[in-house]
């Protein structure tokens, strides 16, 4: 399934380095997702932007600041990250944010912060 | 608060022994529940939708089904390929349309 790509699919980083990931969607839809897993606990939702514009920051930490220039591509940018932010970054993306739409998921980043 | 219980949390099967998986939730008003599959390392795989009670889907060896509480996924003579982690997920009507809750997923291991 290639609808949705993440860049880069692994990235290790100090906690005073500056890093970003970079998520794109090639299926024509209007909403894009940023979601953190880690080990052994449920997906957890961090931001949601619908047509280029945030509608929800679930009390996501300041030293994670997303972006979305357009509705085909979604960033992620990291700084000052602490151990405990290590995890699969998952980006996903559905046709509206609502309704019971489906949403689609990449590959994931794979991080670990040193 | 929505709630999102899957069970069991590992599951092993030898190729060909039918097995359920579990999901209960608990929300004011269901918008969807929606099956993945993750295997390690990936990004979740959409499998299904479910919209209602008394729904089902099909899929090869996979059946969704949806009650008022709960949801199961019945793998039917499963393959070592359907060895993956299952996630169950679900829409609140109460919620901000575009959120989902996902539950801490059932592992599945499928010995030839």
């Amino acid at each position: 399934e290639t609808g949705v790509t993440q860049t880069p699919r692994h990235l290790v980083m100090g906690m005073t380095n500056k890093k970003s990931l970079k998520c794109e969607q090639h299926l024509g839809h209007n909403a894009m997702y940023w979601y953190k897993q880690s080990a052994k606990k449920p997906l957890e939702l961090m931001f949601v932007y619908s047509l280029e514009e945030r509608v929800e920051n679930n009390s996501v930490p300041s030293r994670f600041s997303p972006e979305c220039p357009n509705s085909s591509h979604l960033f992620l940018h990291l700084h000052t990250l602490q151990p405990e932010d290590s995890a699969l970054y998952l980006c996903a993306s559905s046709p509206d944010p609502g309704r019971g739409e489906t949403q689609y998921f990449g590959p994931g980043t794979r991080l670990l912060v040193l | 608060e929505d709630q999102v219980t899957q069970s069991p949390e590992a599951l092993r099967l030898q190729e060909g022994e039918s097995s359920s998986l579990n999901c209960s939730y608990t929300v004011s008003g269901l918008r969807g529940l929606f099956w993945y599959r993750q295997d390690p390392g990936k990004g979740p795989e959409f499998l299904f939708t479910l919209y209602s009670a008394g729904e089902e889907k099909e899929k090869e060896r996979l059946k969704a089904t949806l009650t008022k509480k709960e949801s199961f996924l019945h793998i039917t003579a499963p393959k070592p390929e359907d060895s993956a982690t299952y996630l169950c997920a679900v829409q609140d009507l109460r919620h901000g349309d575009y959120k989902l809750s996902f539950g801490a997923g059932t592992t599945v291991t499928v010995r030839a």
